[in-house]
């Protein structure tokens, strides 16, 4: 296991389409987290899973932003109707459960909509 | 919700030691993080500090808990060149993380 993948690393695409990003986590971590990072700032949170539970969406930017963990493995996160606005790196990280448990981080999608 | 405080910009020379500051607003953060990230890399976790410790000491890095002011701070000793990042402090929240915007250290030979 080569740590947090994500895919693609780079998505360019035009106003009004709909885009979809995967990540892959460390195979034993039961948690996944996608975050937003826009430029000159840090990441920002957006939701979590636990296994495939999503414990928490009230983040989540916009109903145009969804995400899925659909057997508690890999995770998409996907933009409708995406504005220039939603371009950004998107980060997933994933943990193990619990208090203080390191979150490793991928190297992020970075999404320029044109 | 926490609100995470940093400077933006750091610069030294090779062989200086840097210290990057950060001030939180939320005092339940069980733990507060520093991350490194380079560019067009992901986020990479340097160290972490219990809320109730006054400091932690990990090779180069010393990290400083002052809970009553609730700032934070990183010291790096010898600055290399390779330390050219930027530097984000992070409190944790239930299940989640709240970072800085980040501070930009530039280490000149």
């Amino acid at each position: 296991d080569t740590g947090v993948s994500q895919d693609p690393r780079h998505k360019i695409t035009k106003r009004g389409q709909n885009v979809t990003f995967r990540c892959d986590p460390i195979s034993e971590h039961n948690r996944l987290y996608w975050y937003r990072q826009t430029l000159g700032q840090g990441p920002e949170f957006l939701t979590y899973f636990q296994n495939e539970a999503q414990l928490e969406k009230s983040r989540l930017l916009s109903d145009r932003f969804s995400a899925e963990r659909p057997k508690g493995s890999f995770s998409t996160l996907e933009i409708q109707r995406t504005e220039q606005g939603d371009s950004a790196m998107y980060l997933c990280a994933s943990s193990l459960k619990g208090l203080n448990t390191e979150a490793f981080f991928g190297q992020g999608t970075r999404l320029t909509v044109v | 919700g926490e609100d995470v405080e940093q400077s933006l910009f750091l610069s030294v020379r090779e062989g200086d030691s840097s210290v990057i500051n950060c001030t939180y607003t939320d005092s339940s953060s069980t733990y507060l993080y520093w991350y490194k990230q380079e560019p067009g890399a992901g986020l990479q976790l340097l160290t972490y500090i219990f809320s109730n410790m006054d400091m932690k000491q990990d090779q180069r890095l010393t990290v400083l808990l002052n809970k009553k002011d609730k700032h934070l701070s990183l010291r790096i000793a010898d600055t290399q060149t390779g330390d050219s990042a930027i530097y984000f402090c992070a409190g944790s929240g239930y299940s989640t993380l709240t970072f800085g915007k980040g501070t930009m250290l530039l280490v000149s030979p």
